[in-house]
C-alpha cells in the first residue's frame, strides 16, 4: 500500500494563478481532509470529505475549492493564489470520521506565493 | 471554542533521559485525544489515540495520560534515544473535528 500520496512536493506561484494539489489514497478510506499548517500554529482544516461526492468546510475555506469524484481522490484547488495562503498543506484519509479514527497523512504540499 | 495549547514550544534533553510533554485543552467535552509525530519535510504519524473514557495509553516507550476534568493530556517518553528527535503534536476530537495544538520541537542530544 502506498497510503496517502501528495503532489507536488513543492510549488511556487505568482498571485493570482491557480493550481490543483492532488491527494490520492489506496486504503479505501471513506473519510478523507485537507490541513494547512502555518509557522507556530496548529493544523487548521480547511475541507473535507465523508464520501465521494459528499464534501463540506472547514476552519479556514475561503479561497479553497474540493471535489470527491471517487474514494481514492480529493484534490484541492486554489482559484486566484494569494501570499496568504503560502503554506504547507497535508491531506490525510482515516475509516471514519476525523478522530475518531487512526489519521494516516500524506507527506505535504509546500507552497510558496509570490 | 476549543483550544489546544502545548508547551513549551522546545525542549531539548540529553539521551537516555525521561520526559514530559505536555498538551492542554479550554472544553473537557471531547470524544478523545490523539498524539502524533512530524519529522522534518513529513507527514504526521499518529502514536497513540486516547478515548474520553480512558486515561491513559501504553505503546512501547510512550505512555499518554488523559485528564479531562483539569483539560490536560502528557505525553511520557521514557529512555529518550536520537531518533525520538521531531516535533510532537496533539489533537483533541471537538464535534467531529481535530482541533489542533502547535506542537512541541523535541531535539535529543547524543
Amino acid at each position: 500500500n502506498a497510503g496517502v500520496t501528495q503532489t507536488p512536493k513543492f510549488q511556487v506561484l505568482k498571485t493570482g494563478q491557480s493550481m490543483t494539489l492532488q491527494c490520492a489514497q489506496d486504503m479505501n478510506h471513506e473519510y478523507m481532509s485537507w490541513y494547512r499548517q502555518d509557522p507556530g500554529m496548529g493544523l487548521r482544516l480547511i475541507h473535507y470529505s465523508v464520501g465521494a461526492g459528499i464534501t463540506d468546510q472547514g476552519e479556514v475555506p475561503n479561497g479553497y475549492n474540493v471535489s470527491r469524484s471517487t474514494t481514492e481522490d480529493f484534490p484541492l484547488r486554489l482559484l486566484s493564489a494569494a501570499p496568504s495562503q503560502t503554506s504547507v498543506y497535508f491531506c490525510a484519509s482515516s475509516s471514519s470520521l476525523a478522530g475518531r479514527e487512526t489519521q494516516y497523512f500524506g507527506p505535504g504540499t509546500r507552497l510558496l506565493v509570490l | 471554542k476549543q483550544e489546544v495549547t502545548q508547551i513549551p514550544a522546545a525542549l531539548s534533553v540529553p539521551e537516555g533521559e525521561n520526559l514530559v510533554l505536555n498538551c492542554s485543552f479550554t472544553d473537557s467535552a471531547i470524544y478523545n485525544l490523539q498524539w502524533f509525530r512530524q519529522d522534518p519535510g513529513k507527514g504526521l504519524t499518529s502514536l497513540l489515540l486516547i478515548q474520553s473514557s480512558q486515561r491513559e495509553q501504553t505503546s512501547g516507550r510512550l505512555n499518554a495520560s488523559l485528564d479531562k476534568s483539569s483539560g490536560r493530556s502528557t505525553l511520557y517518553i521514557a529512555a529518550s534515544q536520537p531518533g525520538d528527535s521531531a516535533t510532537y503534536l496533539c489533537a483533541v476530537d471537538s464535534n467531529y473535528q481535530l482541533i489542533w495544538g502547535a506542537g512541541t520541537k523535541l531535539i535529543i542530544k547524543p
